[in-house]
């Protein structure tokens, strides 16, 4: 199975500050990954799959990249509504499987 | 509006079962594979099975493995979970998911999800 580890397991950051956090993956999983985020009581959103291919309607300050093992997901302008745990998520080769989150906290 | 709505939650215990459903509606979910993921009280998430459209390919998480049994009714745009054997680490809120991708499993719509305690 492939395990999924994302750093930090969370931080604090301040509106408008630009911030990325990491995936990475146990074994190469090409572009398969996918990064939602989730609030506290709701279900999880699709943000990015593909890594770096946007949902439609995500804005456009939330970007992602890389490929193989190693993944990232940057904020370029975090908003108040950002505030959230992110999780990425391979689908590679099952069994499907998601980080530990990530959990954005305002400073 | 793609929505989707799960039911049939609750309390059991240990060694009981319950059988979850999932409605669909704003979309043709015959078309599309979908899936059940879980996240246990303050945990992350954890994907525990998946279907095909025509129910001819199902897959889980090996900690569910002849437990679980993953099914879906097309005519009622319905996913089903049953869940037997139930222990306390299955202990989680329930989402169904949809993945709108004919070929890539992410999972583009999640339901609200359903609370199944195991408790004795």
């Amino acid at each position: 199975a492939i395990r999924m580890t994302q750093s930090p397991p969370s931080f604090s950051a301040s509106t408008g500050d630009r911030v990325t956090m990491t995936c990475r993956a146990s074994q190469g999983i090409s572009s398969y990954l996918a990064w939602y985020q989730q609030k506290p009581g709701k279900a999880p959103k699709l943000l990015i799959n593909a890594a770096s291919t946007l949902q439609s309607g995500v804005p456009s300050r939330f970007s992602g990249s890389g490929i193989g093992t190693d993944f990232t997901l940057t904020i370029s302008c975090l908003q108040s509504e950002d505030f959230a745990t992110y999780y990425c998520q391979q689908y590679y080769s099952y069994p499907y499987s998601f980080g530990q989150g990530t959990k954005l906290e305002i400073k | 509006e793609v929505q989707l709505v799960e039911s049939g939650g609750g309390l059991v215990q240990p060694g009981g079962s319950l059988r979850l459903s999932c409605a669909a509606s704003g979309f043709i979910s015959s078309s599309y594979w979908m899936s059940w993921v879980r996240q246990a009280p303050g945990k992350g998430l954890e994907w525990v099975a998946n279907i095909k459209q025509d129910g001819s390919e199902k897959y889980y998480v090996d900690s569910v493995k002849g437990r679980f049994t993953i099914s879906r009714d097309n005519a009622k745009n319905s996913l089903y979970l049953q869940m037997n054997s139930l222990r306390a680490e299955d202990t989680a809120v329930y989402y169904c998911a949809v993945t709108l991708s004919r070929i890539y499993k992410y999972f583009d719509y999640w339901g609200q999800g359903t609370l199944v305690t195991v408790s004795s």
